[in-house]
């Protein structure tokens, strides 16, 4: 069955640093999501991107956080200069069609801290 | 806001044992309602969903209906297996206009002991 991959697995940053998380999608999905879950609380909707454009957004993803696809395969969330409070898991999630019964297909996570 | 409440344990049953998660939402409109669920080392996968009222998600021996009377979906299974030890997730999507944003629960840790 195909899988979400996403890179690193871990990453440890100093605050004010720039991360980029990197996310390969299953292959003819084209709806994309970032979710982030801080050490003992919910997960948590960030972002949701569809034909190269920003669908829906958190009031958490602020002008520091940005995603792109860079080369039609890879779906990428870069953090522009990181807080201490960005410390999380942040997971990649994709769907084939859209829609909100539509099944979203979850990497493994990056683990990310801030220091 | 929309929101899901469920039960965070952690729970701890022995083999065979029955399994309940409560799971209640406070929504606009109507969600379609999931259960994820994350094995150790692994992203979440979709255990089961139920996408209007009344329908029943059914998957590996687990059940859910969706309860739109008591705003409830919660999860059961007769008999949990050891490999069943994983942390489950509620989640609903579908307010505020279509929203595809996925709204989770806590999360709640099983461990099931043989």
């Amino acid at each position: 069955e195909p899988e979400v991959t996403q890179t690193p697995s871990h990453q440890v940053t100093q605050m004010g640093q720039e991360v980029i998380l990197r996310c390969v999608p299953i292959s003819n999905h084209l709806y994309f999501y970032w979710y982030r879950q801080i050490l003992g609380q919910k997960v948590e909707f960030l972002v949701s991107f569809y034909n190269n454009e920003i669908s829906e957004k958190s009031e958490i993803f602020d002008d520091q956080f940005s995603v792109e696809r860079p080369d039609g395969s890879n779906f990428t969330l870069k953090i522009r200069s990181t807080k201490l409070e960005d410390s999380a898991m942040y997971f990649c999630a994709n769907s084939m069609n859209g829609g909100s019964q539509e099944t979203q297909y979850f990497g493994p996570g990056t683990r990310l801290l801030v220091l | 806001g929309d929101s899901v409440t469920q039960m965070e344990g952690p729970v701890t049953l022995s083999e065979e044992a029955f399994l309940t998660i409560n799971c209640t939402y406070t929504a606009t409109g109507y969600p379609s309602l999931f259960w994820y669920v994350q094995y150790p080392g692994e992203g979440l996968q979709l255990l089961l969903k139920a996408t209007k009222a009344d329908d029943k998600g059914s998957n590996k021996g687990f059940e859910a209906t969706y309860r739109k009377e008591t705003t409830s979906f919660h999860l059961e299974k007769g008999s949990v297996q050891v490999s069943d030890s994983a942390v489950y997730f509620c989640a609903l999507s579908g307010t505020q206009g279509g929203s595809e944003k996925l709204v989770f629960g806590k999360g709640m840790k099983l461990t099931v002991n043989p």
